[in-house]
């Protein structure tokens, strides 16, 4: 079972539509979490990171759910630029110390006019 | 600016000729990461280095070599390219204090005929 999972979708939305992705992870002891974008054949950008609480950055709100196990993205007021490939990031911190990033294969969002 | 450079960005090669992927980061940032992205596998963790002279391996170590001589710079090295080597290849660095947020470099794009 890979370690951090996600829908590859794509999500096909028209303009102004509201949508969510979810990603589930699957070591219970992982401490932080983030969404990343990344348009086509470019670097992964930080979009958000996700805290405890829940926290929001104008039309984007991210949320995590440690009981479940899985952080969302919600996306309101979809835009065309909102198109690209959305990637959730699970760290996890072994008993050394060491920082163990983990990537989702992400999700494609397609913003139609 | 604050960034990470890679150098090439483009690079064809031929079976079994050594190459070496720069990769250069202004941030004065300890860690530094190689990842791979395939199509349909996500980033991939290559290895990664905590400080200077300080390397470990990733998740898919196998086929290459990395250096960490001083804190800018991180090499990639594949000694022997081979066609499943044929990737895009992106250099990522952090500070070690507050946020787990990577800076990713633009990226090489590496075929192996």
């Amino acid at each position: 079972r890979k370690e951090v999972e996600q829908d590859p979708g794509p999500f096909n939305v028209p303009e102004g539509a509201t949508v969510a992705f979810n990603c589930t992870y699957s070591n219970s002891a992982s401490q932080s979490f983030f969404w990343y974008r990344q348009d086509c054949r470019k670097e992964p950008k930080l979009l958000m990171s996700v805290y405890s609480s829940g926290n929001e950055d104008g039309r984007f709100t991210a949320q995590l759910n440690r009981a479940s196990q899985y952080i969302s993205l919600l996306i309101r007021d979809s835009k065309l630029s909102d198109s690209a490939t959305y990637l959730c990031v699970v760290i996890l911190l072994d008993s050394g110390g060491s920082y163990i990033p983990t990537f989702g294969r992400g999700t494609s969002l397609i913003v139609h006019p | 600016e604050a960034q990470v450079t890679q150098n090439p960005r483009y690079l064809i090669t031929v079976t079994g000729k050594k190459l070496t992927v720069t990769c250069s980061q202004n941030m004065n940032h300890e860690y530094m990461s190689w990842y791979r992205q395939d199509p349909g596998l996500g980033l991939r963790q290559i290895y990664y280095s905590m400080n200077v002279e300080v390397t470990d391996k990733g998740d898919v170590p196998e086929g290459y070599k990395v250096s960490r001589k001083e804190k800018r710079n991180f090499p990639l090295i594949l000694e022997s390219p081979s066609p499943n080597q044929t990737s895009l290849y992106f250099c990522a660095s952090r500070g070690l204090a507050g946020s787990y947020e990577q800076f990713f470099g633009p990226g090489t794009r590496l075929t192996v005929l």
